[in-house]
């Protein structure tokens, strides 16, 4: 089955505790995305990966990382989380042809105490 | 700036009565996409449909159908038929520069509230 999987679904944690969410695709694709979603904000792109060892920003980079090793794993690190860094995540991966639908994980909530 | 808005933070509909979610758009790139993502209560993000800028007609998947206005940068969803099921947020977005970026803009959602 064509999926993205991301873990944890859930993570509550406290502040400045390092914490890494993983996303894995088998779809292949090239394309792979973390955005955050907050309410009355929409979602809004953190960072993305156009292919192995090639990542970008988005519109909200600043506290967090990511790497882009293999094809299938675009991982999302938090260095030093912040309350404000509580949101509902999602990884999301597509072909090159930008124009293809978007295929989401399931999303991971994460509570920074 | 490229934007996405959605005008409408909640709307009511009768079950089996056809509903307009709308949504309008800002962007100077020629080449852009137009995406509508469901969004039920239990979290994941479902795609609905696409329209491409330079698609001639309207776009259609089963019940849900895409009014695309190009020159009033609209795009706004159809649901025809509404059931119970279809109570949830629905989020407009665009993938702007032909999609090179491979980044979604979304707008702010509208929730759905579907009344039997």
């Amino acid at each position: 089955e064509a999926q993205v999987t991301q873990n944890p679904r859930y993570l509550i944690t406290v502040t400045g505790k390092k914490l890494t969410v993983t996303c894995s695709q088998n779809m292949n694709h090239e394309y792979m995305s973390w955005y955050r979603q907050d309410p009355g904000l929409g979602l809004r792109q953190i960072y993305y990966s156009m292919n192995v060892e090639v990542t970008d920003k988005g519109d909200v980079p600043e506290g967090y990382k990511v790497s882009r090793k293999e094809k299938r794993n675009f991982p999302l690190i938090l260095e030093s989380p912040s309350p404000n860094q509580t949101s509902l995540y999602f990884c999301a991966s597509t072909t090159r042809d930008g124009y293809n639908e978007q295929f989401f994980g399931p999303g991971t909530r994460l509570t920074v105490l | 700036a490229q934007k996405i808005t959605q005008t409408q933070p909640g709307m009511f509909v009768q079950e089996k009565e056809a509903v307009t979610l709308d949504c309008t758009y800002d962007t100077s790139d020629p080449s852009y996409g137009l995406f509508w993502y469901k969004q039920p209560s239990s979290g994941e993000m479902i795609f609905l449909i696409y329209q491409g800028s330079y698609d001639q007609q309207n776009a259609t998947e089963g019940r849900y159908s895409l009014n695309f206005q190009k020159a009033r940068k609209s795009a706004n969803l159809v649901i025809s038929a509404s059931q119970l099921g279809d109570s949830a947020m629905y989020f407009c977005a665009m993938s702007p520069n032909g999609g090179a970026t491979n980044k979604l803009i979304f707008g702010t959602g509208t929730l759905l509230a579907v009344q039997p």
